[in-house]
Formats: structure tokens, sequence, C-alpha cells
């Protein structure tokens, strides 16, 4: 099993330049999650799915877009980078998204960006 | 508001030592607990999770958590360190019945001399 599998795992982009963040999942996973890690932060969540064709914000959601059109794929798009968009993210994911069990993530091992 | 808290921003043991990391929680009721590892340049892995029941709960690579109450505790315990462990942990809180609200707390970071 491949797991979460993040690309690229490493960026670097120009201001106003767009990317997408892709994150694939092999586990048939009904939740996917998008969390980006900064220095003295901690893991912030931006965007999570329950399903495919279901999205919903996390705490820091602007600057970033989502879509769930299969269980397995949830891109994250940014439309136009800033210099406060650079941090390391994370694709996660859980085998549910309404039981007990659905807060126990496998996590991606991430893709560092930079946004000059 | 509701928070977690690690205390300790960095430890450093001597392998073989035993480790205590310390989680703080601020709910009124039992929340789900868990604590997650990364190591170096990569992503989290869950290391164990308490939902109910036993309070002394036991997890991957040797480590368990004993979550108190009365103290709105859930520390991460190991007898033994190795110098694999050097990594950052995190501990992290989700109220029961609220599924989706993951609050993190700030991570500690291990460094294990040999």
């Amino acid at each position: 099993n491949a797991g979460v599998t993040q690309t690229p795992k490493f960026q670097v982009l120009k201001t106003g330049q767009s990317m997408t963040l892709q994150c694939a999942q092999d586990m048939n996973h009904e939740y996917m999650s998008w969390y980006r890690q900064d220095p003295g932060m901690g893991l912030r969540l931006i965007h999570y799915s329950v399903g495919a064709g279901i999205t919903d914000q996390g705490e820091v959601p602007n600057g970033y877009n989502v879509s769930r059109s299969t269980t397995e794929d949830f891109p994250l798009r940014l439309l136009s980078a800033a210099p406060s968009q650079t941090s390391v993210y994370f694709c996660a994911s859980s085998y549910s998204a309404s039981s007990s069990g659905a807060n126990v993530l496998t996590f991606g091992a991430g893709s560092r960006l930079t946004v000059l | 508001a509701q928070s977690v808290t690690q205390p300790d921003i960095h430890i450093t043991v001597s392998e073989g030592a035993s480790l205590e990391l310390r989680c703080n929680y601020s709910y009124g009721a039992t929340p789900y607990l868990f604590w997650y590892v990364q190591s170096p340049g990569q992503g989290l892995q869950l290391l164990l999770k308490y939902f109910s029941g036993d309070t002394l709960v036991q997890g991957i690579k040797g480590f368990e958590a004993e979550f108190k109450r009365s103290q709105s505790s859930f520390n991460l315990r190991k007898p033994s360190v190795h110098w694999s462990d050097a990594a950052e942990y995190f501990c992290a809180v989700v109220l029961a019945g609220n599924n989706r609200k993951l609050i993190w707390g700030l991570g500690t970071s291990l460094g294990v001399n040999p």
C-alpha cells in the first residue's frame, strides 16, 4: 500500500503564480484533509472533505481551493501565491468521516512550498 | 476556548533513559485523545489513541499514555528511549461527538543523546 501520496515534495513559486498540490490515497478513505505546518503555529486545517463531491473549510481556507471528484484524490489549489503561504503542507486521510475513528489520520510525507 | 498545551518545547534525554512528555487540555467533557510522532522530513504517524475504557493505553514503538481526568492530562511515556525516538511529538484532542475538530498542541521536540 502506498498510503497517502503527495506531489511535489518541493516547490518554489513566485508571488502571484498558481499551482496545485496533489494528494492521492489508495485506502478507500472517506475523509481527506489538508493541513499547513508553520514554526510556532503547529498544524492548521485548511480544507477537508467527508466524501466525493463534499468539501468544507477549515481554520485557514483563504487563498486555497479544493475539490473532491473521486474518493482517491484531493488536490489543493493556490490561485495566486503569496509569501504568507510559504509552509509545509500535509494531506491526511481517515477511513471514516463520522465515527469515533474519524480522527485516526494517515498523513502524507508533506510538500514544502516556498513563495518568493 | 478549547486548547491543548504541551508545556515542553524541547526535551533532551540520554539513550536508555525514561521519557515523559506532557499534554494538558482544556475541555469540560472527556475528549478523544491522540499522540502523533513526526520524524524529521516526514509526515505524522499515530502513536496511540484514547477513546474510552482503560485509561492506560499502549501504542506502537513501546510508547504508552495515561489519561487522568482529574488533571485533564494525557502524558506520553516510554521506559527506555532509543536514538531513533528523536522526533517531534504532537498531542491532539477532539471533543467527543464533534468528530471534525481536532485541536493540536504545538509539539515537543525530543532529542536523544547517545
